[in-house]
């Protein structure tokens, strides 16, 4: 396994425009979370599945904002009508949710440029 | 709501000197902590972490003891070295959903 792969790596785009970001997780993991960096910050949460079921989103996510994951594998994240304040790096994670502690695996990041 | 608070950086140190980042949490559950480290143009990665009180977490050289009664987990090393060079973040996870992070530490070894 390559572990956990992020597509495409680096997005420019004008304002208004949609983009959408896609994630390959590990193979049999079985969560998969979105999260937004900022420079200087943390991983911000955004939402996360288990399987094909989106258990958690975040209040600060706007509603431009989608993310599916419709067979439990891979999942995209789409930003609608993007806005300057969107740039950022988007990172997923994957983990495997079994008897022990959650440990996510992260990808390289797709990083969104909004001119 | 659950959340971590760790040190504001940038921490420079010299190569050899002890290491202290501290982090202390809040949290409504009993929650699991972790250290995850970003080196320079790479991706986060699990440093170290620890499920219950009082466990501590190690690797690499580096530390963690999880204290219920001051709700912290301070990562300590006791001699850097100039790879030791990255951004630190403290997080946790309670009842293993969500993952939260803190705001990160910036550590620069100088040789």
């Amino acid at each position: 396994d390559t572990g956990v792969s992020q597509d495409p790596r680096h997005k420019i785009t004008k304002r208004g425009q949609n983009v959408t970001f896609r994630c390959d997780p590990i193979s049999e993991h079985n969560r998969l979370y979105w999260y937004r960096q900022t420079l200087g910050q943390g991983p911000e949460f955004l939402t996360y599945f288990q399987n094909e079921a989106q258990l958690e989103k975040s209040r600060l996510l706007s509603n431009r904002f989608s993310a599916e994951r419709p067979k439990g594998s891979f999942s995209t994240l789409e930003i609608q009508r993007t806005e300057q304040g969107d740039s950022a790096m988007y990172l997923c994670a994957s983990s495997h949710v079994g008897s022990g502690a959650n440990v996510l695996t992260f990808g390289a990041g797709s990083r969104l440029t909004v001119l | 709501g659950n959340s971590v608070t760790q040190m504001e950086g940038p921490v420079t140190l010299s190569e050899e000197a002890f290491l202290t980042i501290n982090c202390t949490y809040t949290a409504t559950g009993y929650p699991s902590l972790f250290w995850y480290v970003q080196y320079p143009g790479e991706g986060l990665q699990l440093l170290l972490k620890a499920t219950k009180a009082d466990d501590k977490g190690s690797n690499k050289g580096f530390e963690a003891t999880y204290r219920k009664e001051t709700t912290s987990f301070h990562l300590e090393k006791g001699s850097v070295q100039v790879s030791d060079s990255a951004v630190y973040f403290c997080a946790l996870s309670v009842n293993n959903n969500d993952m939260r992070f803190g705001a990160g530490t910036r550590l620069t070894v100088k040789p």
